[in-house]
């Protein structure tokens, strides 16, 4: 069975531009994550998506947005890019909501923002 | 605020046990995970504690204490593998995962 998969693997941006991140769950799991890593740092939740329907956000500003579709595959926009979003974005999925839901993660995504 | 404390750094010898502390204050707790995460890897899990007491899992173990919000992850019989980053993380009461800052463990021969 295929694992979670995200696009594009490497990404390279400039300073006020537009992203967009995409993410597929493990077949059958109907939860998405999105998270930011920082090198030398734990992942920063963003958000939480279940059933289509924004279910967690973390202490993010408006510039990060992410939507779930119907096959529970997911997107990450960051508008207005700043340096400081240069990161490791990881996506996991999990096969429902609650916390003892293992979560698994996605190789990542790795945004550069010069 | 919201927070979980963890060592930034464990050295221990192969075949040794070493032990990863976490405490944590956030609003709400809905459980404590463990994750792995090797250099350039993705995190992958390794236990979960919603209720007080021990979990086992082979060669890794993984203890709560609510009362005091504290845990820990029990590596046993390690491995030159096991070298990695281990983070806790819990969800709060607001579906906020929150993770630790994670705790290098390197493994000496």
């Amino acid at each position: 069975d295929a694992g979670v998969t995200q696009s594009p693997t490497h990404l390279i941006k400039t300073r006020g531009q537009q992203v967009t991140l995409r993410c597929s769950p493990i077949s059958g799991h109907k939860s998405v994550s999105w998270y930011q890593q920082v090198l030398g740092q734990g992942p920063q939740f963003i958000f939480q998506y279940y059933e289509k329907e924004e279910r967690g956000r973390g202490n993010f500003p408006d510039r990060f947005s992410a939507r779930q579709f119907p096959n529970y595959s997911s997107e990450l926009n960051v508008n207005a890019l700043l340096l400081g979003d240069s990161a490791l974005y990881l996506c996991a999925s999990s096969p429902g909501q609650g916390a003892y839901n293992e979560q698994f993660f996605g190789p990542g995504t790795r945004l550069t923002v010069l | 605020g919201q927070s979980l404390e963890q060592p930034s750094e464990v050295t221990a010898v192969e075949g040794a046990i070493v032990q990863i502390n976490c405490t944590y204050q956030t609003s709400g707790f809905y459980g404590l995970s463990w994750y792995q995460q090797h250099d350039g890897g993705a995190p992958t899990f390794l236990s979960y504690n919603a209720l007080d007491g021990l979990e086992e899992t082979g060669r890794f173990s993984s203890f709560l204490s609510r009362s005091d919000s504290y845990g820990y992850l029990l590596l046993q019989e390690l491995q030159m593998k096991d070298s990695a980053s281990y983070f806790c993380a819990v969800r709060d009461r607001a579906s906020k995962i929150i993770f630790g800052s994670g705790t290098r463990l390197s493994i000496r021969p």
